[in-house]
C-alpha cells in the first residue's frame, strides 16, 4: 500500500532557476495540498487541489508560484525564478473523499544557491 | 487570521514519565483537531485525530479536547526516548476537505 510519494527528495537550484516538484497522493485519494515548513517555522498551507481543479491557492505567493494537479499525472508544484528565500521543506499531502484525515509525503528539501 | 498556539518547548520528561501537550486554537468553528508526531529531518505523521468533547485513547495515547475552551492536548503515557520528536497540532474548519492550520509545534525530548 504505497503512501504519498513525492520526488525529487532533495533539490538544489541557483537563484533565477526554475523548481519543479511532484507528488502523487496515495491511491484513491482525489484530494492534494501542499505545505511549505521553513527552518523553525511551522508548516504552512499553500494550495489545495483536486483532479484538475483548484479549490483553495490562498496561501500561495501571487508570483512565481504556480501548481497544478492534471486528469493523468502527478500534482506539480512550480516555482519560477527562485530565490534564497524559497528554500524550504515542501510537504505534500493527501486525502480521500469526504475524510478529514491528510496524510503526508516525505517532502522536497529545496535548496537555492 | 486562524491560529493554533503551542508551547515550543522543548518539554523534557523522564522516561515512563507522563508527558502532557497543550495546543489552544481562535476559530470557535474549527470541528476537526489533529496531532502530528514530526522527527528531525522527516515529515508530518498522523498519530491522532479526535472530532468530539471528551478523551479519545489510542496506546499509549490519549488526546483531550473542550470545544468551549478551544483547547486540545495530548498526553502521552510510559513515555519513551523514541517519542522524543516534535509534535504538531493541527486543526480543521467545519467544510469538508479543507486545509490544515497548524502550530509551530512542541519539542518533546524523553530523557532515558
Amino acid at each position: 500500500n504505497a503512501g504519498v510519494m513525492q520526488n525529487p527528495r532533495h533539490l538544489v537550484r541557483r537563484r533565477g532557476q526554475e523548481a519543479r516538484l511532484r507528488c502523487s497522493p496515495v491511491k484513491g485519494h482525489s484530494h492534494v495540498y501542499w505545505y511549505r515548513q521553513l527552518p523553525e517555522e511551522g508548516l504552512k498551507f499553500m494550495v489545495y487541489l483536486q483532479k484538475e481543479n483548484i479549490i483553495d491557492e490562498s496561501g500561495m505567493p501571487k508570483e512565481r508560484f504556480s501548481a497544478e494537479f492534471p486528469k493523468e499525472g502527478p500534482s506539480i508544484l512550480r516555482i519560477q525564478q527562485v530565490v534564497r528565500g524559497d528554500s524550504a521543506a515542501y510537504f505534500c499531502a493527501s486525502s480521500p473523499p469526504r475524510n478529514n484525515e491528510q496524510f503526508f509525503g516525505p517532502g522536497t528539501r529545496l535548496t537555492v544557491l | 487570521q486562524k491560529e493554533v498556539e503551542q508551547n515550543s518547548g522543548p518539554l523534557s520528561v523522564p522516561e515512563g514519565a507522563i508527558a502532557s501537550l497543550n495546543c489552544t486554537y481562535s476559530d470557535r468553528g474549527s470541528q476537526s483537531f489533529f496531532w502530528y508526531r514530526q522527527y528531525s529531518g522527516k515529515s508530518p505523521e498522523l498519530i491522532m485525530s479526535i472530532y468530539s468533547n471528551g478523551d479519545k485513547e489510542d496506546g499509549r495515547f490519549t488526546a483531550q479536547l473542550n470545544k468551549a475552551s478551544q483547547y486540545v492536548s495530548l498526553l502521552i503515557r510510559d513515555s519513551q526516548p523514541s517519542d522524543s520528536a516534535t509534535y504538531l497540532c493541527a486543526v480543521k474548519g467545519p467544510a469538508g476537505n479543507t486545509p490544515l492550520v497548524f502550530g509551530k509545534g512542541t519539542r518533546l525530548s524523553v530523557i532515558a
